[in-house]
């Protein structure tokens, strides 16, 4: 069954660097997200991205992140400045289309740590 | 805004009890509604999923049925085994743009043999 591959599946970084996060998403979807869990508390949306531009993106995902589809597979979720409060599990996540009710699948997470 | 209130745990549970998670939703129109799960160390798999009111979900003897009369989408299995550990999460799916998933706290159920 095709899935969603996430790399790198853990990251510890200090404060202050940048962090890339990369996600491949499956071949024919065309929407793409980006959900991140801090440990203990829920998943939460940062952004939804389609046709090569963010569609949607949360209070959360301010001018210190960015999301970019640098080619034909790959989707990534940029950090420019880490914090610590950036320590998550960071989940990519596609679906076909915008049809309702389409499942949404999600890759096994990216755990960043911020020290 | 759209919010999903789900039981939170942590909950156990022996072998072959029965199980029920529940699930409501604060949301305009009619969204679908997913549970999905969360295996330890593992990444969130679609469990189930029903679309319109009266629908039922079914996966892996896991059930639930979209009851819009109650906004609520509770999840239920006759029978739990040792392998239903994991983290449970209620979410439904926004209606319009890019229909992403609100998520409830998700609920950690430990099933002991």
């Amino acid at each position: 069954e095709p899935e969603v591959t996430q790399t790198p599946s853990h990251q510890v970084t200090q404060m202050g660097q940048e962090v890339i996060l990369r996600c491949v998403p499956i071949s024919n979807h065309l929407y793409f997200y980006w959900y991140r869990q801090i440990l203990g508390q829920k998943v939460e949306f940062l952004v939804s991205f389609y046709n090569n531009e963010i569609s949607e993106k949360s209070e959360i995902f301010d001018d210190q992140f960015s999301v970019e589809r640098p080619d034909g597979s790959n989707f990534t979720l940029k950090i420019r400045s880490t914090k610590l409060e950036d320590s998550a599990m960071y989940f990519c996540a596609s679906r076909v289309r915008g049809v309702a009710g389409n499942t949404i699948y999600f890759g096994e997470g990216s755990w960043l740590t911020v020290v | 805004g759209d919010s999903v209130t789900q039981m939170e745990g942590p909950v156990t549970l022996s072998e072959e009890a029965f199980l029920t998670i529940n699930c409501t939703y604060t949301a305009t129109g009619y969204p679908s509604l997913f549970w999905y799960v969360q295996y330890p160390g593992e990444g969130l798999q679609l469990l189930l999923k029903a679309t319109k009111a009266d629908d039922k979900g079914s996966n892996k003897g896991f059930e639930a049925t979209y009851r819009k009369e109650t906004t609520s989408f509770h999840l239920e299995k006759g029978s739990v085994q040792v392998s239903d550990s994991a983290v449970y999460f209620c979410a439904l799916g926004t209606q319009g743009g890019s229909e992403k998933l609100v998520f409830g706290k998700g609920m950690k159920l430990t099933v002991n043999p």
